[in-house]
């Protein structure tokens, strides 16, 4: 089966780091994406990972180590619009399976 | 150029009542998917079109669930005889081809059954 594991919720404050770590199982793996989705909005892309190692996008940064089937999203120099759910998702042969989110919350 | 749309953007229907609901992706992306997202869940997989063809319609929950796409471009999404738990924002995306991990979502229709 397949199945992604991120934490519910994280609380961070402005002009901090986070990190929202996913762990996966999945077959036939070809890379990890990451979403954000406001409240009420539609998801949107952020970062994709198909090798290992770090990949940077202005203050978001992506990891993948394939051999531990886990990945991360990071967010530096957190604004007040961060706040926002955050999905990992697995590409897999021709879709996406997304984790159930993680929910952060920045706060002043 | 325009995004994916979707209509209707909400829809209150009455327990065993059919709906149907629409999504228009972005011209020339040959993939369509369709997902569901329950209030504070995550985005479980429907079905997905390359073209008008849906080679896997494993992740509809029933055969109340069901899609089409012609042309190589609108696809509504019909689910029969609704009950409480289909209740959820149905979210449709595209993306250029089958496969990419860049998909762009519409703005989801929210469906209420009563």
């Amino acid at each position: 089966g397949q199945s992604l594991e991120q934490p519910s919720e994280v609380t961070a404050v402005e002009g901090a780091i986070v990190q929202i770590n996913c762990t996966y199982q999945t077959s036939g793996f070809y890379g990890l994406s990451w979403y954000q989705q406001h409240d009420g909005g539609a998801p949107t892309f952020l970062s994709y990972n198909a090798l290992d190692g770090l990949e940077e996008t202005g203050r978001f940064s992506s990891f993948l180590s394939r051999s531990d089937s886990y990945g991360y999203l990071l967010l530096q120099e957190l604004q007040m619009k961060d706040s926002a759910s955050y999905f990992c998702a697995a590409l897999s042969g021709y879709a996406l399976n997304f984790g159930k989110g993680t929910s952060l919350l920045v706060t002043p | 150029g325009a995004g994916v749309s979707q209509s209707p953007s909400n829809k209150v229907t009455e327990k065993g009542k059919d709906v149907e609901l629409r999504c228009d992706p972005i011209s020339g992306h040959t993939a369509l998917y369709w997902y569901r997202q329950s209030l504070g869940q995550g985005l479980e997989f429907l079905i997905y079109f390359q073209g008008n063809s849906a080679p896997d319609k494993s992740g509809l929950p029933s055969d109340r669930f069901s899609a089409e796409r012609t042309g190589g471009s609108v696809s509504t999404l019909t689910i029969q005889r609704t009950q409480q738990e289909d209740s959820a924002v149905y979210l449709c995306a595209s993306s250029v081809r089958q496969g990419d991990y860049e998909q762009y979502f519409g703005p989801g229709t929210r469906l209420t059954v009563t």
